[in-house]
């Protein structure tokens, strides 16, 4: 079955310091991958998706990642966090079965400090 | 585009008790999507609405779920019975799909009601 894991539970790191969220997927096939964030109480926006073309992608808020389909990653990076960054982030991987359904991971808890 | 909205944003309620969440997704979308997120985890897929068509519902919606959106525009989930277990964040999102051949398209979550079941 499909799976997606976010390898860090807890990234915590200084304000303007650059940060890389890990996502490793399992699948054999084509999949659709997606980072969203979710902030304190609030509902999960989308940061980034890529889908096909370029492995580089670019999203809101500075963050892009990069699609390794040998390593079967998605890591999510910024060069410079700031103290609003600090949320928990979220890979998701469209259901190769399905592609309507998205498998998630467990969650990256991004703490920016002063 | 006032975005997809929830209500309540919060509810406590007995076990035994019913209880029932409202979705308003964005105007126009024809896809809607039930989601239950516990702490620490990611969201897990409940149920999926294209237009009024409810398409596709998980192994993990008990019958004591059901969820309808009669006029393919707001939805409603209702929980019948409730159990501790069931506290959780519910999330709705919604997007604009069409018919043709299916390329994933973005999907737009709502701030979610968080069920807390004594």
């Amino acid at each position: 079955a499909q799976s997606v894991t976010q390898l860090d539970s807890q990234v915590p790191v200084f304000e303007e310091a650059p940060v890389e969220l890990r996502c490793n997927y399992s699948s054999s096939v084509s999949v659709y991958l997606f980072w969203y964030v979710q902030y304190p109480n609030q509902g999960l926006q989308l940061l980034l998706k890529y889908l096909s073309g370029s492995t580089l992608v670019k999203g809101i808020n500075g963050f892009e990642a990069e699609f390794n389909k040998s390593q079967t990653s998605f890591h999510l990076r910024k060069p410079s966090v700031h103290i609003s960054d600090t949320a928990e982030y979220f890979c998701a991987v469209s259901d190769p079965g399905n592609n309507r359904k998205l498998i998630w991971g467990l969650g990256t808890s991004l703490a920016v400090n002063p | 585009d006032t975005g997809v909205s929830q209500n309540p944003r919060h509810k406590i309620t007995k076990r035994g008790q019913n209880v029932t969440f409202r979705c308003d997704p964005i105007s126009e979308h024809n896809r809607l999507y039930w989601y239950r997120q516990t702490l620490g985890q990611g969201p897990e897929f409940l149920t999926y609405f294209q237009n009024e068509a409810q398409l596709e519902k998980s192994r993990l919606l008990s019958d004591r779920f059901s969820a309808e959106r009669p006029k393919g525009s707001f939805s409603t989930l209702e929980i019948q019975r409730t159990e501790q277990g069931d506290s959780a964040m519910y999330l709705c999102a919604s997007s604009s799909g069409t018919a043709i051949p299916f390329v994933q398209e973005t999907q737009y979550f709502g701030p979610g009601t968080r069920l807390l079941v004594l």
